[in-house]
């Protein structure tokens, strides 16, 4: 089927405007993941929902950083107020979540994001 | 916590050079190993895996072999490409509280020149 599916694939927006990126895993993964990618700083992990569980938001750099997960599906990761040191690639990614395994997680395309 | 260190880039190569790319981590537990590679505009790929001590992960002529007495995982190819040009990304993926996310090292990008 169809793989991880990310929107837009490039976002160029102006300081201070809000943004948001939306994910679509794979169907039945129950997991899902945002990371950022930037210069100087790597991948580094977000935020992680699974199921109807509270989702671990430890990596979540500030409070203008937000996600949701509606119907444990479509995922949409908000940005207020963007700052220019929010420019990276927003990476999201599904897995199915086998308890007690180590699950592969499937990684979108990402999208881009350049904050003038 | 958990970290990775990989070799930093960019490391040039000629077509059919052997390839070895380093990869070290510290983990609590018992952590399994990932490559991951990026061909230039594309998304982030799963290369190999293992998942336990000893394992091998290999594919497309990579291999990669989880060794616990030095905690390292180094990336090997005998034989390079011009289409292995890509970033690549050790990670670690460590189960906390029923669930595991990834922790990369910085990547490490590979020219294959003709």
């Amino acid at each position: 089927g169809a793989g991880v599916s990310q929107s837009p694939s490039n976002k160029v927006t102006e300081k201070g405007k809000d943004v948001e990126l939306r994910c679509d895993p794979i169907s039945g993964h129950t997991a899902l993941y945002w990371y950022r990618q930037s210069l100087g700083q790597g991948l580094e992990f977000l935020i992680y929902f699974q199921g109807n569980s509270a989702p671990d938001k430890s990596g979540l750099p500030s409070d203008r950083f937000s996600a949701e997960r509606t119907g444990g599906s479509v995922s949409t990761l908000t940005i207020q107020r963007t700052q220019q040191e929010d420019s990276a690639v927003y990476l999201c990614a599904s897995s199915l979540l086998r308890e007690g395994r180590s699950n592969e997680q499937f990684f979108g395309p990402g999208t881009r994001l350049t904050v003038l | 916590g958990n970290s990775v260190t990989q070799m930093e880039g960019p490391v040039t190569l000629s077509e059919e050079a052997f390839l070895t790319i380093n990869c070290t981590y510290t983990a609590t537990g018992y952590p399994s190993l990932f490559w991951y590679v990026q061909y230039p505009g594309e998304g982030l790929q799963l290369l190999l895996k293992a998942t336990k001590a000893d394992d091998k992960g290999s594919n497309k002529g990579f291999e990669a072999t989880y060794r616990k007495e030095t905690t390292s995982f180094h990336l090997e190819k005998g034989s390079v490409q011009v289409s292995d040009s890509a970033v690549y990304f050790c990670a670690l993926s460590a189960l906390s509280g029923g669930y595991n996310k990834l922790i990369f090292g910085a990547g490490t990008r590979l020219a294959v020149h003709p």
